[in-house]
């Protein structure tokens, strides 16, 4: 079964605080994503990477730096929290597919949700 | 640009009933991937099934099973025998193959199971 793991499901910080939010996959997947889910707005990409130190920028990428040192491990950053970045984060990975034609599943963590005060 | 339409913003179904949710998309693209993931209140993110878009038959998983019409541009989502456990956001979503890397999801329909 793959296994994408989040550090926390809930996370309260206030504004101004440098905040990391963390994702860990362990089914070797090249490609993982960083996704924030708004009522009314649904999912939005942020942030994406395709291998270790490469990345590149969602539809939303504002106020947000990511890194990816690691192939299991892909860390969303917000520099200096602020309160309209209360959202839920939804962290995924997927393989690189190889079949031609095929496009490869999203598989998600349990989500963070971050409230900042 | 790619667009995923999900009409039904709550669907209702009595338990052990089958129920359809609907989805349409749009694209460009000559190859994608179209997903269905299920989203219950403690927010996880659970994919249901896959259907890609040269895929001859209809993707079926356990009591999943996606009605994919390539002409009409619709991949709706058939669950049978419906428990209460079904009772989540479900979203539709896809990716076309030269389309970059981001699911494109659905604004998702609220399904509700009653006993």
């Amino acid at each position: 079964d793959v296994k994408v793991t989040q550090s926390s499901r809930y996370l309260v910080k206030r504004t101004g605080e440098k905040v990391f939010l963390e994702c860990v996959q362990d089914m070797d997947h090249e490609n993982m994503f960083w996704y924030r889910q708004d009522p009314g707005l649904g999912l939005r990409l942020i942030y994406f990477s395709y291998d270790v130190k490469m990345k590149e920028k969602g539809d939303i990428p504002e106020g947000y730096s990511v890194s990816r040192e690691k192939k299991e491990r892909f860390s969303l950053i917000l520099e200096s929290a602020s309160t309209n970045q209360t959202s839920m984060y939804l962290c995924a990975s997927s393989p690189t597919s190889t079949s031609g034609g095929n496009v490869d599943t999203q598989y998600f963590g349990p989500g963070t949700r971050l409230t900042v005060l | 640009a790619q667009k995923i339409t999900q009409t039904q913003p709550g669907m209702f179904v009595q338990e052990k009933e089958a129920v359809t949710l609907d989805c349409t998309y749009d694209t460009s693209d000559p190859s994608y991937g179209l997903f269905w993931y299920k989203q219950p209140s403690s927010g996880e993110m659970i994919f249901l099934i896959y259907q890609g878009s040269y895929d001859q038959q209809n993707a079926t998983e356990g009591r999943y099973s996606l009605n994919f019409q390539k002409a009409r541009k619709s991949a709706n989502l058939v669950i049978s025998a419906s428990q209460l456990g079904d009772s989540a956001m479900y979203f539709c979503a896809m990716r076309g193959l030269n389309s970059g890397y981001a699911l494109n999801f659905g604004k998702g329909t609220s399904l509700l199971v009653t006993p």
